[in-house]
């Protein structure tokens, strides 16, 4: 069952300007992925935060985390057409190695 | 390291007929987790071994399902008898689980279409 939801399903914005995509989960987790997957493609890692940090920087990304809201963001700043993809957050618990996920959110980004 | 690697990459088949997906792990990962993508159902995890071992199946639909990991660096997902609503494209991902930090590398996907 997926236990992480995007919000929103899909976003479109103009070359150069911020995306952000939330997203939520159900039960206590050990740490929050996001993944990208471009169309036709596999998915991505792209940044991994745990559940004792609270915001995570890699490049133009950004991920907080709210444990007590059980949500998270992910930030891409000064966005490009090449970040045009799905992205997806999965949650990972503490009692096992699995990734439990959320149905993505598409973005587009309009050159 | 090639990454994980998936074949075949497109596989068409009719109805009834065996389907064998195949998947080599990076190496020295201890961690194999066989999904399914379709638009309706999103990202479904089938089976995910650790070191060789199922640890959970509860995701594989039915018994025409079956996964092996005849050793540490390959699986492969059979289905017999294949039927029109498994059609989807189905990845396989490697984790070095144990040692965190548990990211997942995908491989490239199979995509299945049952005719």
């Amino acid at each position: 069952s997926q236990q992480g939801e995007e919000d929103p399903q899909a976003l479109s914005i103009q070359e150069g300007e911020n995306a952000t995509m939330n997203c939520s989960y159900k039960t206590s987790i050990n740490n929050l992925q996001w993944y990208r997957q471009n169309s036709g493609r596999g998915l991505v890692h792209l940044i991994l935060i745990r559940s004792n940090e609270r915001e995570k920087h890699s490049g133009r990304l950004r991920v907080t985390l709210d444990t007590s809201k059980k949500s998270s963001s992910l930030l891409i700043t000064a966005s490009r057409a090449a970040d045009t993809a799905s992205y997806f957050c999965a949650t990972m618990m503490d009692s096992n190695y699995q990734l439990i996920w959320g149905a993505g959110t598409k973005l587009i980004i309009k050159p | 390291d090639a990454g994980v690697i998936q074949s075949p990459r497109h596989e068409v088949t009719e109805m009834g007929q065996e389907v064998t997906l195949r998947c080599k792990l990076i190496s020295g990962h201890n961690s194999l987790f066989w999904y399914r993508q379709t638009m309706m159902r999103g990202l479904e995890l089938l089976i995910y071994f650790n070191n060789n071992v199922p640890i959970d199946d509860s995701g594989m639909p039915e018994d025409r399902f079956s996964a092996k990991m005849p050793n540490a660096s390959f699986s492969t997902l059979k289905i017999q008898p294949s039927e029109p609503r498994d059609s989807a494209v189905y990845f396989c991902a490697s984790s070095l689980a144990g040692q965190g930090p548990y990211e997942q590398y995908f491989g490239p996907g199979t995509r299945l279409t049952v005719t």
